[in-house]
């Protein structure tokens, strides 16, 4: 299994809170994204980073902001949260750009905002 | 637009059964990549299996298999002898060529096997 881990795992918090989720990779993969997956959505994309420093946004990706200081540690922040962000949040990382590359998940986080 | 269709929001099979599960994509683009993921009840997400937009061949592996239709921009993926533990949300993904850094998924098939 890919080495990915977020934390936290659950966070239950009350709206209008700063919120930040972390991913972790011991894989050294270049490429890594947020999603959220809902209820008859699917996964959808957030942000997602192309290297150090490097990140742009995904299909929705109004409320969030990321950040990538590391290779290793991709961080999304809810700066205010809001009940419409109740969801479940997963990491992926992928090794290259290259359309063969498959994408590997974590664990996904639990997050409720009341 | 809709980059990947998955139009069965649910399925059943019986137990040792084949199942197809049903996915059509648009792309432009001549190179791309087609996936398949499984998120059992337990919420984690496992990849599948993989077909290359130039890949002659369907991909195999194990129990699952890629049914390519390039022309008709499908890539079915086929579970052969089902059992109790394939019942999982399925979903189908797609990553482009041309703008390579994201992915495009599905809303996904439920699929429940039938003793």
């Amino acid at each position: 299994d890919a080495g990915i881990t977020q934390s936290p795992r659950h966070k239950v918090t009350e709206t209008g809170t700063p919120v930040t989720l972390r991913c972790h990779q011991t894989e050294n993969h270049r490429y890594m994204y947020w999603y959220r997956q809902d209820p008859g959505h699917g996964l959808r994309l957030i942000h997602y980073s192309y290297g150090v420093k490097d990140t742009d946004k995904g299909e929705v990706s109004d409320g969030y902001s990321v950040s990538r200081s590391k290779t290793e540690d991709f961080l999304l922040t809810l700066e205010s949260a809001t009940s419409s962000q109740t969801s479940v949040y997963f990491c992926a990382i992928s090794d290259s750009g290259e359309p063969y590359n498959e994408q590997f998940f974590g664990p996904g986080t639990r997050l409720t905002v009341l | 637009a809709q980059k990947i269709t998955q139009t069965q929001p649910g399925m059943f099979v019986q137990e040792k059964e084949a199942v197809t599960l049903d996915c059509t994509y648009d792309t432009s683009d001549q190179s791309y990549g087609l996936f398949w993921y499984k998120q059992p009840s337990s919420g984690e997400m496992i990849f599948l299996i993989y077909q290359g937009s130039y890949d002659e061949q369907n991909a195999t592996e194990g129990r699952y298999s890629l049914n390519f239709q390039k022309a008709r921009k499908s890539a079915n993926l086929v579970i052969s002898a089902s059992q109790l533990g394939d019942s999982a949300m399925y979903f189908c993904a797609m990553r482009d060529g041309n703008t390579g850094n994201q992915f495009y998924f599905g809303t996904g098939t439920s699929l429940t096997v039938i003793p």
